[in-house]
């Protein structure tokens, strides 16, 4: 149980082309999903959580007008990434939790975003 | 801020040895979790730990929490080159998980 679905699992694409990932909790209502990226060599940083229904709210030095966040269902948020440059380039990471904060969160697989 | 410092960063060692890495974190927390991450692969949960003194042990793998000290080790024994990968501990502060730089473990046969 708890699966937790990202897609594309890899992106290669131009600089300037707006991409869209995908977080989808198959078998669980994720009330809350988190949107980390890990660069080559460190550790995740936490980009922004989510609420169904509500704005995502970001972390410091997030631009939010950059990295659009989506949660309009129980099972799906997304992740676009607009305008993308080679310094957008990372591992994005997805994470979904049922419920308040004393509940785990499950991770997705991940998505390579490469941008020429 | 919460901090999560691990150490070392970098571990090279021979197969059949025992090694700890530590993860200290800054202020009081609810939950400390540990997971291991494979190259180009996303996240494997191998232990939450919840409460002072908790011990989990999960094949060659042990993880112990002392929150008073506010430090969690995990130790590895007898290790094998399967067990190669980074291993990050995280904290859970207001509805947040917060990672450390992670270990890389790299184990020579």
């Amino acid at each position: 149980g708890a699966v937790v679905s990202q897609h594309p699992s890899r992106v290669i694409c131009k600089s300037g082309t707006s991409v869209k990932i995908e977080c989808r909790s198959l078998d669980f209502q994720a009330t809350t999903m988190f949107w980390y990226r890990q660069f080559p060599k460190q550790s995740l940083m936490l980009m922004a959580t989510s609420n169904e229904g509500s704005k995502a709210t970001y972390e410091q030095g997030v631009e939010k007008d950059k990295f659009l966040i989506n949660h309009a269902s129980l099972t799906l948020s997304t992740l676009t990434v607009t305008s993308a440059h080679p310094e957008d380039s990372s591992f994005y990471i997805c994470s979904a939790r049922t419920g308040g904060g004393n509940q785990p969160q499950h991770f997705g697989d991940g998505t390579r975003l490469s941008i020429l | 801020e919460l901090k999560v410092e691990q150490n070392p960063l970098f571990l090279s060692m021979q197969e059949g040895k025992n090694y700890t890495i530590y993860c200290n974190y800054s202020t009081t927390s609810d939950r400390l979790y540990w997971y291991r991450q494979d190259p180009g692969k996303s996240l494997e949960s191998l232990f939450v730990l919840l409460s002072n003194g908790a011990v989990k042990q999960e094949g060659r793998l042990m993880a112990s929490l002392d929150t008073k000290a506010r430090l969690s080790t995990l130790h590895i024994t007898a290790a094998v080159h399967d067990l190669s990968a980074t291993y990050f501990c995280a904290v859970d502060r207001d509805d947040k998980i917060i990672f450390g730089k992670g270990t890389r473990l790299h184990i020579l046969p």
